[in-house]
């Protein structure tokens, strides 16, 4: 069974810093693409950034509101991707989501299922 | 870039309800939707612009024609309240898009 747990969040003042995890098991996390989520208080889903598949070349990609403030990373050994927010901004409050997402391939046309799972999130507060 | 959602869908209990999705990338980047219930996270309920995950019941389906996508929910049920997101990426692929998000209420 595909689990993802988020941990880290919490209050953190303006311009601090943050380090959110993601534990996973249940598959490999190296093999698939890895995002991660926010949704600010009654607001919808925002993009934050996501790291692709080994098989893809790892690359990383963010979000403009957190580029060059937040960092993506992955530990395949502990099975654990983070999320490392540095100069954090009253905006950047929200409840924190990651996401897995790998192909089922079936058949011989190269058809495949999308696989798609995420975690219950954590909540990020940042206030003075 | 960007994808656009109606705010709210009001629908009666048997009713079919449609959300649309609207966006220039929609043409070129498959699409996903989602359903989110308060208080949870979001879950996918179509890939692919129109392919269903196991578990997902066939009166939900999805549509594309040029640059919009369709969510149509069929028969209409009160567990059909919630939140609907679609997704997608950029035209380089190398960001992910979400629309703004989609409140279906069940009258």
């Amino acid at each position: 069974e595909v689990q993802l747990v988020e941990s880290g969040g919490g209050l953190v003042k303006p311009g601090g810093s943050l380090r959110l995890s993601c534990a996973t098991s249940g598959f490999t996390l190296g093999d698939a693409w890895m995002t991660w989520v926010r949704q600010a208080p009654g607001k919808g889903l925002a993009w934050v950034g996501r790291i692709k598949s080994n098989g893809d070349g790892g690359t990383i990609d963010y979000a403009a509101p957190v580029q060059g403030r937040f960092i993506i990373s992955r530990d395949d050994s502990q099975k654990t991707l983070y999320l490392q927010m540095n100069s954090v901004k009253i905006e950047d409050t929200g409840v924190y989501f990651c996401s897995a997402r790998g192909r089922d391939y079936y058949g011989d046309s190269g058809d495949y299922r999308v696989l798609d799972f995420w975690g219950p999130g954590t909540l990020v507060t940042v206030s003075s | 870039s960007e994808l656009t959602q109606p705010p709210s869908v009001s629908v009666s209990p048997g009713q079919t309800a449609t959300i649309t999705c609207s966006g220039d990338a929609l043409s070129k980047e498959y699409s996903y939707w989602y359903r989110q219930y308060p208080g949870q996270a979001p879950f996918m309920i179509i890939y692919k612009d129109t392919e269903r995950p196991s578990g997902i019941p066939g009166r939900i389906s999805g549509s594309l024609s040029g640059t919009t996508v369709t969510l149509t929910i069929s028969d209409v049920q009160a567990e059909d309240e919630a939140d609907y997101y679609c997704r997608s990426a950029d035209s380089s692929g190398d960001s992910v898009l979400f629309g703004g998000g989609t409140k279906l209420t069940v009258l």
